[in-house]
């Protein structure tokens, strides 16, 4: 079965600076996709990025990027610039590409942002 | 834009008792599930449901829980009868059909069984 593991159960990092969370994963499926979603207090959850596997150019989305690593089975996020708004849960999710489409979660990592 | 909702965003309920959530996907999406969240921990799968059938369920779909498309807009999970460890966030989520993964996430449901 395949599974998700977030290694970091808390993160800080200083207004502006840059901070990585790490991702990985288990699974031997080829074709997959790979998300991190943000949950903020009010608790709902906000797509940040996903990744298509068979894609080799890691993904990026303004101030949030990834490090792709396939043959790790690695899928970090790099916030840059962080902003106050950043401090939330962040979830690292795998889904197969072959299923319906259950997402499988990782524990998370609550990333506070200091001022 | 668009986005899915969900009602109500908080419920309470006594242990035994019924309860119904409500969502309403993303118009034009084919695909919809229900995960949840015990406070604390990760978001688990519950359901996913196609084509006016469920289409996949987890060990934690047991016969207490069914899903319902009672109209071409609502899309309704259902707890027979409450236990106290079915106090959760319950979240609703569609995607628009095959080759477009990315699954959009309500807000979120609070049930709190007593």
């Amino acid at each position: 079965a395949q599974t998700v593991t977030q290694s970091q159960p808390e993160m800080s990092v200083q207004e502006a600076e840059t901070v990585t969370l790490s991702c990985t994963y288990d699974t031997s499926e080829s074709d997959y996709y790979l998300f991190w979603y943000k949950q903020p207090p009010s608790r709902q959850m906000i797509l940040v990025i996903r990744q298509e596997a068979y894609k080799q150019q890691n993904a990026t989305e303004n101030r949030f990027s990834v490090n792709f690593q396939k043959a790790a089975k690695s899928f970090s996020l790099k916030i840059s610039d962080s902003q106050l708004g950043d401090a939330a849960m962040y979830f690292c999710a795998y889904l197969d590409g072959g299923s319906q489409g259950n997402l499988i979660f990782g524990k998370g990592t609550k990333l506070s942002v200091k001022p | 834009e668009p986005e899915v909702t969900q009602t109500p965003s908080h419920q309470v309920t006594q242990m035994g008792q019924e309860v119904i959530l409500r969502c309403v996907p993303i118009s034009n999406h084919l695909y919809f599930y229900w995960y949840r969240q015990i406070l604390g921990q990760k978001v688990e799968f519950l359901v996913s449901f196609y084509n006016n059938e469920i289409s996949e369920k987890s060990e934690i779909f047991d016969d207490q829980f069914s899903v319902e498309r009672p109209d071409g807009s609502n899309f309704t999970l259902k707890i027979r009868s409450t236990k106290l460890e079915d106090s959760a966030m319950y979240f609703c989520a569609s995607r628009p059909g095959h080759n477009q993964e990315t699954q959009y996430f309500g807000p979120g449901t609070r049930l709190l069984v007593l």
